[in-house]
């Protein structure tokens, strides 16, 4: 079935620095979606891409979709200690969006 | 406004044992999906609920099965528990006329099998 290979795993990085992540697949998605876990919570979404070469922000967070449509970068700014958490890359399975495809999630720590 | 709403919150199980977990979509929402997320993973999708069917189903066995009612809130039900079917269950709803994908989920139930 469909796979999403996150990296890093995991980073820990001191507040104020930027961070940049990525998601990729061995498919085509038509749709990338970032979600944020924070713990003991679901999953909340940062942003959704649905064209190739897109680039949204949504405040300090900047995500891009992919030109090959496998794979999505995730980029966040000045880094604060409310960052803290799992971020997930997503897209629909085999094409429909009913259904998710999760990654297994890149782990933020931001050191004071 | 009330978000995604989910109970219980935790519950410990036995081996063999049945679990009916519930779920009330955000306001207006009107379709319901159910992950189950293990430890260190990310969300794996069971099946989603609208009009009160199962509209997509993942690959998970017939003992994992829902229900939709009429209020849209939804039910997972799981039987003959296995101690693998310990992780959080997440509700997940959203709009069926904007299938993109953008869900809004619960806290999750967090299910122990000993």
């Amino acid at each position: 079935g469909q796979q999403l290979n996150q990296s890093p795993q995991s980073m820990f990085i001191q507040e104020g620095e930027d961070v940049s992540m990525n998601c990729t697949s061995s498919s085509i998605f038509n749709t990338w979606l970032w979600y944020k876990q924070d713990p003991g919570e679901g999953p909340v979404l940062l942003i959704a891409l649905y064209k190739a070469g897109e680039l949204t922000s949504n405040g300090r967070l900047t995500a891009q979709f992919g030109i090959t449509r496998k794979d999505s970068f995730l980029n966040i700014s000045a880094s604060i200690p409310s960052d803290v958490g799992i971020y997930f890359c997503a897209g629909p399975t085999s094409g429909s969006a009913r259904q998710l495809t999760f990654g297994s999630g890149t782990q933020l720590t931001v050191l004071p | 406004d009330a978000g995604v709403t989910q109970s219980p919150t935790h519950l410990i199980k036995t081996r063999g044992q049945q679990v009916t977990l519930r779920c009330s979509p955000k306001s207006g929402h009107d379709t319901v999906s159910w992950y189950q997320q293990a430890l260190g993973q990310g969300p794996q999708f069971i099946f989603q609920y609208y009009e009160e069917e199962e509209r997509q189903r993942g690959n998970f066995p017939d003992r994992f099965s829902g229900h939709q009612f009429p209020n849209y809130s939804s039910e997972l039900n799981v039987n003959a528990l296995l101690l693998g079917d310990s992780a959080l269950y997440l509700c997940a709803s959203s709009f069926v006329s904007r299938d993109t994908g953008e869900l809004f989920f619960g806290e999750g139930s967090r299910l122990t099998v000993l």
